[in-house]
C-alpha cells in the first residue's frame, strides 16, 4: 500500500517566515511532485523532481523552493511566506508515467 | 485553453442513477488518463486509469477514452450518496509524460 505522508496538516505562518513543507513516500517512487490547490483553480503544480537532487520548475515556482537529498523525501520551502500563500499544499509521488499518490494534505494559512 | 477541461458542475443525480463525468484535453500526444475522487477536505485518490480507446471498467466504476475526440470519460453506476465528492480528470503531458495536467474538477452530488 503506497504511503505518501506530509508533516503538518495544519499550519499557521506569520508573514515573512521562512516555512518548510515536508513530504515523505516509502515506496521507492522516482518522481515527487508538489501542488497547491485554490478554489476555482484546481491543482497547480509548483515544482516536481523526478530524482535525487533534480527538480524542475512546474506552473508556479515564483516564491517557492524545493529540496531532495534523499529519494523518499522533498521538501517545498517558501522563503519569505506571503498571504497570497495560503493555500491547500499537496505532495504526490509516482513510478515512471504511472499514476500520482497523493499525500494528506498541509493547509497553510500566512497572516 | 486550458490543457483539460471538465464542467465544474454540480452534478445531481438520484441515488442508484448513473451519473456521467466527461473531460477533454487539448494535447493530442498525451498517453495517459486518470480519474481522481476528492472528498471534501481530502486529498485526491485515484479511481481509474486508462491508456488506450475504449471503455475500462471496475466494479461501479467505467472509464472511456477516445483519443481522436481528445474526450474521456466516467461513469458511476447505481451512484449512492458517498459518490458525492469533486472529480478530478487528469492527463499527462507532451514533453515529461511524468507530468500531469489536472482539470478544475466536476462536483458530483448523489441524492438519497
Amino acid at each position: 500500500d503506497v504511503k505518501v505522508t506530509q508533516s503538518s496538516r495544519y499550519l499557521v505562518k506569520r508573514t515573512g517566515e521562512k516555512v518548510f513543507l515536508e513530504c515523505v513516500q516509502d515506496m521507492d517512487h522516482e518522481n515527487m511532485f508538489w501542488y497547491r490547490q485554490d478554489p476555482g483553480l484546481g491543482l497547480r503544480l509548483i515544482y516536481f523532481s523526478y530524482d535525487v537532487k533534480m527538480k524542475e520548475k512546474g506552473d508556479i515556482p515564483e516564491g517557492y523552493s524545493v529540496s531532495r537529498e534523499k529519494k523518499e523525501r522533498f521538501s517545498l520551502i517558501l522563503e519569505s511566506a506571503s498571504t497570497n500563500q495560503t493555500s491547500m499544499y499537496l505532495c504526490a509521488s509516482s513510478l515512471d508515467r504511472d499514476e500520482q499518490y497523493f499525500g494528506p494534505g498541509t493547509r497553510l494559512t500566512v497572516t | 485553453q486550458k490543457e483539460v477541461e471538465q464542467n465544474s458542475g454540480p452534478l445531481s443525480v438520484p441515488e442508484g442513477a448513473i451519473a456521467s463525468l466527461n473531460c477533454t484535453y487539448s494535447d493530442r500526444v498525451s498517453q495517459s488518463f486518470f480519474w481522481y475522487r476528492q472528498y471534501s477536505g481530502k486529498s485526491p485518490e485515484l479511481i481509474m486509469s486508462i491508456y488506450s480507446n475504449g471503455d475500462k471498467e471496475d466494479g461501479r466504476f467505467t472509464a472511456q477514452l477516445n483519443k481522436a475526440s481528445q474526450y474521456v470519460s466516467l461513469l458511476i453506476r447505481d451512484s449512492q450518496p458517498s459518490d458525492s465528492a469533486t472529480y478530478l480528470c487528469a492527463v499527462n503531458g507532451r514533453y515529461n509524460f511524468n507530468k500531469f495536467y489536472f482539470g478544475s474538477g466536476t462536483k458530483l452530488n448523489v441524492k438519497p
